[in-house]
């Protein structure tokens, strides 16, 4: 069956590291994948979207990479502010079909 | 200006009672979608409708039904509220890119509470 899993419900890092973040899919082949950032209470903002013939895609402090072969992308956020702190929801399409299926989420805390 | 709204953004209800959420986008998309999120806060689209026409219908119990009146509009219908209908309903919308879907705009939510 086809699943996305975003490892680490809960990540923590200090202000000032690089954060990153992970989703992995199985049993898809995604034309592009995007990455959404979802704060309490209000609904996911759109931040990155990668096709997949795109290896890496950049936006100022955000950096996303693709690799279908390990079927994989990794969100990354340089020197991380404690606004950055919110949930990542990675997102993939189901190729023909007009949909996003989206995983279930990392929650990102940047300690001051 | 709200790109996409929803109305309303709580709602408390009992259950068997009957309840419609609006939703309303100014961007100019062809498509939008109903999505549900459980308290797991796991997104799940519900219904897509593209120009006017249903294009996704998930499996969603028959109780739910969308209406989409002109292209900004999407509401959503529900019949005979049960307990687990409880949890936050997101519209969105998007635009067709000709084969490829650009990035999705989520209204505010709208909190459902089924007592």
């Amino acid at each position: 069956s086809q699943k996305i899993e975003q490892n680490s419900e809960a990540l923590n890092i200090q202000e000032g590291k690089t954060a990153t973040l992970t989703c992995n899919y199985t049993n898809y082949s995604p034309a592009y994948l995007q990455w959404y950032r979802q704060d309490p209470g209000r609904g996911p903002v759109f931040l990155l979207l990668i096709r997949e013939n795109e290896k890496e895609k950049r936006k100022e402090r955000l950096k996303v990479t693709f690799d279908t072969t390990l079927k994989q992308s990794l969100f990354h956020i340089t020197a991380s502010q404690p606004a950055d702190s919110a949930t990542y929801l990675c997102a993939l399409d189901k190729g023909s079909a007009r949909q996003l299926t989206f995983g279930s989420g990392t929650q990102l805390t940047v300690l001051p | 200006d709200t790109a996409v709204s929803q109305t309303p953004k709580y709602l408390v209800t009992q259950m068997g009672n009957d309840k419609s959420i609006k939703c309303e986008q100014n961007l100019g998309h062809d498509t939008m979608y109903w999505y549900k999120q459980d308290s797991k806060k796991f997104l799940k689209i519900m219904f897509s409708y593209n120009n006017k026409e249903l294009i996704i219908n998930e499996t969603v119990p028959n109780r739910f039904s969308p209406k989409s009146p002109d292209k900004a509009h999407l509401n959503l219908h529900i019949n005979s509220l049960e307990l687990g209908d409880s949890a936050v309903y997101f519209c969105a919308s998007s635009q067709d890119a000709g084969g490829g879907w650009l990035e999705q705009y989520f209204g505010p939510g709208t909190r459902l509470t089924v007592t």
